[in-house]
C-alpha cells in the first residue's frame, strides 16, 4: 500500500509570494491533518480536513488555508509568505477523523514533508 | 490547554547502555503516541497505547502508558548507533481535538 505522499519536496520562495502545498492520503483514508515543524515552535497543528469538510483548525493566521478534493487529497495555502514561515510541512492521514475521547485507534501516518524556505 | 513534556530533550547515551525518555501530559487522555524521526525526515509511527497500562515492544524499544499518572515511558535497552534519533510523543485533546506533540527527545547514541 503506498503511503502518503507530499509534493514539491522542497519548495523555495520569496517575502510576499504565496505557495501551494499538495498533500495524498494513504487509499482509503479520508481524513488529512497538515502540521508545521520548526525548531523553536516544535510540530504545531494547523488543520484537519474529513470528507470536504475543515474540522479542526490550530492557530494560525488567515493567510494559512487548505481545501480538500473529493478523492481525499488535499492542499494548503500559504499567502504573502513571511521569513517565518519556512519550516518543513507534514501531512498526516488516518482513516477517520480525529476525536478527543473516543478510545478508538486514530493513528496518523506522515508524509515525507515539503521543506520550505522563505527568503 | 493540553501541554505535553517530554524529558529529557537531549539524551547522549554509550551503546549498550539502557534509558528512559519520559511523557507527561496535563488533561485526560485515552491514547498516546510515539513517532521517530530521522533528520531531515518525516514521521515514523513507533507505538500507539490505547489503554492504561498498555505496554508495546519493539525490538530495544518498550513503551508504556499509565493514564492515571498521566505518563508514559520510552524504555531503551542496549541502545545501538541505528536508534540515534529524535523521539516524540503525541497526546490527543487540543482545543480542537487535535494531535499535541512533544518537544522531542534528540537521542545520540556513540561507540
Amino acid at each position: 500500500k503506498a503511503g502518503v505522499t507530499q509534493t514539491p519536496r522542497y519548495l523555495i520562495k520569496t517575502r510576499g509570494q504565496q505557495v501551494t502545498l499538495s498533500c495524498s492520503p494513504i487509499s482509503g483514508h479520508r481524513s488529512v491533518s497538515w502540521y508545521q515543524q520548526t525548531p523553536g515552535q516544535g510540530l504545531q497543528f494547523l488543520f484537519e480536513y474529513f470528507s470536504e469538510t475543515q474540522r479542526n483548525k490550530g492557530n494560525f493566521p488567515g493567510r494559512f488555508s487548505g481545501r480538500q478534493f473529493s478523492n481525499s487529497r488535499s492542499e494548503m495555502n500559504v499567502s504573502t509568505l513571511e521569513l517565518g514561515d519556512s519550516a518543513l510541512y507534514l501531512c498526516a492521514s488516518s482513516l477517520r477523523p480525529t476525536r478527543v475521547t473516543s478510545g478508538r485507534n486514530d493513528e496518523q501516518f506522515f508524509g515525507p514533508g515539503t521543506r520550505l524556505t522563505v527568503l | 490547554e493540553l501541554k505535553v513534556e517530554q524529558n529529557p530533550l537531549f539524551l547522549s547515551m554509550q551503546e549498550g547502555k539502557n534509558y528512559t525518555i519520559y511523557c507527561n501530559y496535563s488533561t485526560t487522555s485515552d491514547r498516546l503516541y510515539w513517532y521517530r524521526q530521522d533528520p531531515g525526515k518525516s514521521l515514523e509511527s513507533l507505538f500507539v497505547l490505547l489503554s492504561n497500562g498498555a505496554v508495546k515492544q519493539e525490538g530495544r524499544l518498550m513503551a508504556s502508558l499509565d493514564t492515571k499518572a498521566r505518563l508514559s515511558t520510552l524504555h531503551i535497552t542496549a541502545a545501538v548507533h541505528d536508534l540515534s534519533a529524535t523521539y516524540f510523543c503525541a497526546v490527543y485533546g487540543g482545543s480542537q481535538g487535535n494531535l499535541i506533540f512533544g518537544k522531542g527527545t534528540k537521542l545520540s547514541v556513540k561507540p
